[in-house]
């Protein structure tokens, strides 16, 4: 079955330490992206992809980075200058940037102990 | 700017219909998305307009005014399972670059 994958679900993490979520997709998408999900707060774009080797910021993107080396895969590395990184991480893709539809990733809880 | 609101929360009884509203201030206006999203767990798409007019898929219908800025999502025939956060989304256009941006989510309680 086609699908894109998070892992892992749930993450916990020592403050000053970096941290990588892995996102995964067969569907042969070129779009890819990262969001955070906060309480009371809508998705919001940390990183996106639209082909490999290429990505761009997007509204919140201090304290992250990404790769994109393989169409399959698309990385989020939470750094430690990320100053509140506890939150619900998503990834999703499309086929085309900004495409028809986004497919989600079960998404990744990171909890910084 | 570029805004999207919704609703924070709305209580509908089982069997019964429900609509959502979302309303929209945005340039480059280039679709609207309706997500779902149970708890703890990843949105999943809903329905897409991009002309105006209604929507029907199954329980679920989805209508687009683009002169007015709104939309709304209609659900009948209310489940129980149908309790959740509902996200609308707006595809923006702007030359080479298509982003959406994202409302906060209307979470729906189903009481028996």
């Amino acid at each position: 079955d086609g699908g894109i994958t998070q892992s892992p679900k749930y993450l916990f993490r020592k403050e000053g330490q970096n941290v990588t979520l892995s996102c995964e997709q067969n569907l042969n998408h070129d779009a890819m992206y990262w969001y955070r999900q906060d309480p009371g707060q809508g998705l919001r774009l940390i990183y996106y992809s639209q082909i490999v080797n290429d990505f761009q910021k997007g509204d919140i993107a201090e304290g992250y980075s990404v790769s994109r080396e393989k169409k399959e895969s698309f990385p989020l590395t939470v750094t430690s200058a990320q100053k509140n990184p506890t939150a619900f991480y998503l990834c999703a893709s499309s086929m085309t940037p900004g495409g028809t539809e986004a497919f989600f990733g079960q998404g990744t809880r990171l909890t910084v102990v | 700017g570029q805004n999207i609101d919704q609703p924070t929360e709305m209580t509908a009884t089982e069997g019964a219909i429900v609509q959502i509203n979302c309303t929209y201030q945005t340039s480059g206006f280039n679709g609207l998305f309706w997500y779902q999203q149970h708890a703890g767990e990843a949105p999943t798409f809903l329905s897409y307009n991009v002309l105006d007019g209604l929507e029907e898929k199954g329980r679920f219908s989805s209508f687009l005014s683009r002169s007015k800025g709104y939309s709304y999502l209609l659900l009948k025939e209310l489940q129980m399972k149908d309790s959740a956060s509902y996200l609308c989304a707006v595809r923006l256009y702007a030359g080479n670059n298509r982003k959406l941006i994202w409302g906060l989510g209307t979470s729906l309680a189903v009481n028996p």
